[in-house]
């Protein structure tokens, strides 16, 4: 495709399930990035990859949420244990090259809303 | 830590006023600058950035000046259009190595009337 993808666009769950968000980059970008934006509020980094990698995943907010990207292309973004506070706006993004003036392309996010 | 702090909003102006977002960071060494956008319905895009001190980041008519003394990077726009009203997120990325993810501010919301 021409951007990035993200699957579901919506996903609404029962508080304690289990979620994953997907990501599909832009193809041929080795960098990707995951953001999660809060109602009235700038995306907050979570974690980035170089190809397979986890670079850095310092902005991860606890041990329930984990990403994946095995293969250096499509990623996922998982979460155990779902609570309240993390409905949410999940982005992704990705960039041909880590460095300073490389641009980040986003997706159109997938809304999480936890009941 | 980095932080990036932007103007409250909502804004709303007339057409063809003229726009300042007020955009002021705190970072180690020397980020890159960015001023992503958010229309109605539609996902972050990059509207202009900065990657050096004094340099001027331009795009649709919108201009922002990374200014180091005063670390600011104030979003200006001569002429605003109805399009132009949308949600500004001011964002940098740090200088020196570590995470290469960006920090953006709240945003702020722009109102163009006719």
């Amino acid at each position: 495709g021409a951007g990035v993808s993200q699957t579901p666009s919506n996903k609404v769950t029962e508080k304690g399930k289990y979620v994953e968000l997907r990501c599909d980059p832009i193809s041929g970008h080795t960098a990707l990035y995951w953001y999660r934006q809060s109602l009235g509020q700038g995306p907050e980094f979570l974690i980035y990859f170089q190809g397979t990698g986890a670079a850095d995943d310092s902005g991860l907010p606890n041990d329930r949420f984990f990403a994946v990207r095995p293969e250096g292309s499509v990623s996922t973004l998982k979460i155990q244990r779902t609570e309240r506070g993390d409905s949410a706006v999940y982005l992704c993004a990705s960039s041909l090259l880590v460095g300073q003036s490389n641009e980040q392309f986003f997706g159109p996010g997938t809304r999480l809303t936890v009941l | 830590g980095n932080s990036v702090t932007q103007m409250e909003g909502p804004v709303t102006l007339s057409e063809e006023a003229f726009l300042t977002i007020n955009c002021t960071y705190t970072a180690t060494g020397y980020p890159s600058l960015f001023w992503y956008v958010q229309y109605p319905g539609e996902g972050l895009q990059l509207l202009l950035k900065a990657t050096k001190a004094d340099d001027k980041g331009s795009n649709k008519g919108f201009e922002a000046t990374y200014r180091k003394e005063t670390t600011s990077f104030h979003l200006e726009k001569g002429s605003v259009q109805v399009s132009d009203s949308a949600v500004y997120f001011c964002a940098l990325r740090p200088g020196q190595g570590g995470a290469d993810g960006l920090t953006f501010g709240k945003g702020t919301h722009l109102i163009i009337q006719p």
